[in-house]
């Protein structure tokens, strides 16, 4: 089984700030996967990356990038001048050896202009 | 690109009534995934399908059935509805064993 702890409950930062939202994950699979959704105020979750165990590169993707450490079990998520759309509540989730995925409890993370 | 659609995207209902709700996934993927998501919460897995059989299950109360159809749609009935059924529930689908895409949600609500 997975768990995903996202310690960070909110966070507030003026537009052009840099933030950064942390996971650690726990898991007993050799094989996972960890993933990171947005939930704007609309309410969807937009899927916006997937990682497996097996691969630790950094990603980027325009103001996003993510660091995966498997040595501190943890994938954090780092929006680069943030801006207001970027308000949303974040979701880092983990999958293992089945069907579904487990979620932190979410990030609200609020720009202000 | 096409996503995953739900409906109805709202619905009330009284408790102790009972409640479908219909997730049609994107075209080609072979299996769905429905997911409860309560008011301040994260998203709890409650059953998936791949190809028309349960493939996994996870907190859905015995109140709750679901199957996938051959068109590959999903349905996800709920009996006897209480107070604490009212939730957003998404539908998701993927291509087996690629990254899930949900729908928009169904925020359904028992008075």
């Amino acid at each position: 089984a997975q768990k995903v702890t996202q310690a960070q409950t909110e966070i507030s930062v003026v537009e052009k700030e840099d933030v950064t939202l942390d996971c650690v994950y726990e898991t007993r699979d050799t094989t996972y996967y960890l993933f990171w959704y947005k939930q704007p105020p609309s309410g969807e979750l937009v899927f916006l990356i997937r990682r497996n165990s097996f691969d630790e590169q950094n990603e980027i993707s325009g103001r996003y990038s993510w660091n995966f450490q498997k040595s501190t079990s943890s994938f954090n998520f780092t929006i680069t001048a943030s801006q207001v759309v970027d308000s949303a509540v974040y979701f880092c989730a983990a999958q293992g050896n089945t069907d579904k995925l487990i979620f932190g409890t979410g990030t609200r993370l609020q720009v202000f202009p | 690109a096409a996503g995953v659609i739900q409906s109805p995207r709202h619905l009330i209902k009284e408790k102790r009534e009972t409640a479908t709700l219909k997730c049609y996934p994107i075209p080609r993927h072979d299996t769905v995934y429905w997911y409860q998501q309560g008011p301040g919460q994260d998203p709890q897995f409650l059953i998936s399908f791949y190809e028309k059989m349960q493939s996994d299950k996870g907190s859905i109360p015995d109140r709750f059935s679901a199957q996938q159809f051959s068109d590959y749609h999903s349905e996800l009935n709920m009996s006897s509805l209480e107070l604490g059924d009212s939730a957003l529930y998404f539908c998701a689908s993927s291509l087996r064993g690629n990254e899930q895409f949900f729908g928009p949600g169904t925020r359904l609500t028992v008075l």
